[in-house]
């Protein structure tokens, strides 16, 4: 039971334009979702995080928007560096089971230059 | 370089066998985490220490076990190794427990283990 849906295994993106990464969820428990960046050969690494308080937050050219209704949460990056090529993962946790973070099969990202 | 240190990188052994991954968490986190990476899977959760007490489990088989000693850090024992334990396992840490807000879980670089 994937619980943590990226459904794009990968997105490119002209660098300088928006890349938008997508993310759904199911359990409606998940209260802290936050995305993380993969280079290969490294692990992942914090990237942007939102409380279900908040549809919105932004952090540089990072922002990532909540949409609880609709279980489904975007990161946007605007604009693409080639830099940003990556697998980027969404995860979710819920505080009522511990905060395990639940992460998504994570989505392939190539900024062309 | 996330401080989060996990040693072997590359390991690779029989079916039957039994390993152990070790992990450093960064100076002064008391969280450990370990995740599974499978081909085609995203990382899968397995099990959370905080200051040597087990917190959480996830998809962690029976197989598999771990502890986190005194000094903080942690150690990943698989026994009874199948071809499909084959997979990326990373260490992580944190400072506090859990994913609240400010709470930054580090991850390591993994230990690649491949499984013949």
């Amino acid at each position: 039971d994937q619980q943590v849906k990226q459904n794009s295994p990968s997105l490119s993106v002209q660098e300088g334009r928006i890349s938008i990464l997508n993310c759904d969820y199911t359990n409606s428990m998940f209260d802290y979702f936050l995305w993380y960046k993969k280079y290969p050969a490294e692990g992942p690494t914090f990237l942007i995080s939102i409380s279900s308080i908040k549809d919105k937050n932004e952090d540089g050219r990072f922002t990532v928007f909540l949409n609880k209704s609709a279980k489904h949460l975007s990161l946007h990056i605007v604009p693409s560096q080639p830099g940003d090529s990556a697998v980027y993962f969404c995860a979710a946790s819920a505080l009522l089971t511990g905060n395990k973070l639940v992460f998504g099969a994570g989505t392939i990202l190539r900024v062309k230059s | 370089d996330s401080g989060v240190t996990q040693t072997p990188k590359h390991l690779i052994t029989a079916t039957g066998q039994r390993v152990t991954l070790r992990c450093s968490p960064r100076s002064g986190d008391l969280s450990v985490y370990w995740y599974q990476q499978s081909l085609d899977q995203g990382l899968q959760f397995l099990i959370h220490y905080y200051n040597g007490e087990e917190r959480a489990k996830g998809n962690i088989l029976e197989r598999f076990s771990a502890q986190q000693f005194p000094d903080l850090h942690s150690e990943l024992n698989l026994s009874s190794l199948e071809l499909g334990d084959s997979a990326l396992y990373f260490c992580a840490s944190s400072v506090a427990s859990g994913t609240i807000s400010g709470n930054t879980i580090y991850f390591g670089e993994g230990s690649w283990l491949t499984v013949v």
